[in-house]
């Protein structure tokens, strides 16, 4: 069936380090995927998505490229800020747009100054 | 434009007792979902509405949970009896159409002892 299999946290570092967070997936068809994003006391928010092989999204300085030769879209960032402390969860969607959502466990991040 | 909100924050209620969940999705969205996260394990699809109709509801675990969207605006998840496992955070997204970006509410939190 449709999963995403994602980085276990939680992940601890320094502020201005390199960010990566692993995710592969396994889904029929020709997925959607997506990292969302939830800050403290907040719903969930789109942070990227990329909807075809070898595409790349990217916002707010974090990017993932969509491998389908690797199955994986993981999600990085050159240089992370305290304010990226969130938990950061990798979704699919195997209709060609965000219908049933799958989700992996998620990922607590918090940065340290 | 106000964002999905999901009434109560947080439920305590005891086993065997009854809780409802409200959702009011972004105006003009007719699709809307709920989905749930069960301590550290992934969020998982419960439904799907469209409008008034259920259009996928194949994350129900069981008939002890029942949803509904009265005229196609808000939305309510009934939990009843609810049991221990039943414990974890509810979230809600809405979205204008069944392949656009699924905008997230701050979620509910239930605790069942």
């Amino acid at each position: 069936g449709d999963s995403v299999t994602q980085m276990e946290g939680p992940v601890t570092l320094s502020e201005e380090a390199f960010l990566t967070i692993n995710c592969t997936y396994t889904a029929t068809g020709y997925p959607s995927l997506f990292w969302y994003v939830q800050y403290p006391g907040e719903g969930l928010q789109l942070l990227l998505k990329a909807t075809k092989a070898d595409d790349k999204g990217s916002n707010k300085g974090f990017e993932a490229t969509y491998r389908k030769e690797t199955t994986s879209f993981h999600l990085e960032k050159g240089s992370v800020q305290v304010s990226d402390s969130a938990v950061y969860f990798c979704a699919l969607s195997v209709e060609s747009g965000a219908n049933n959502l799958f989700f992996g466990t998620g990922t607590r991040l918090t940065v340290i100054p | 434009e106000a964002g999905v909100t999901q009434f109560p924050s947080h439920s305590v209620i005891e086993k065997g007792q009854t809780v409802t969940l409200r959702c009011d999705p972004i105006s003009g969205h007719d699709n809307l979902y709920w989905y749930r996260r069960v301590m550290g394990k992934e969020i998982k699809f419960l439904l799907h509405f469209v409008k008034e109709s259920k259009q996928d509801e194949s994350g129900m675990p069981n008939n002890r949970f029942l949803a509904e969207r009265t005229g196609g605006t808000y939305s309510t998840l009934k939990v009843q009896p609810a049991e221990l496992e039943d414990s974890g955070v509810y979230f809600c997204a809405s979205s204008r159409g069944g392949g656009d970006t699924q905008y997230f509410g701050p979620g509910t939190r239930l605790t069942v002892l």
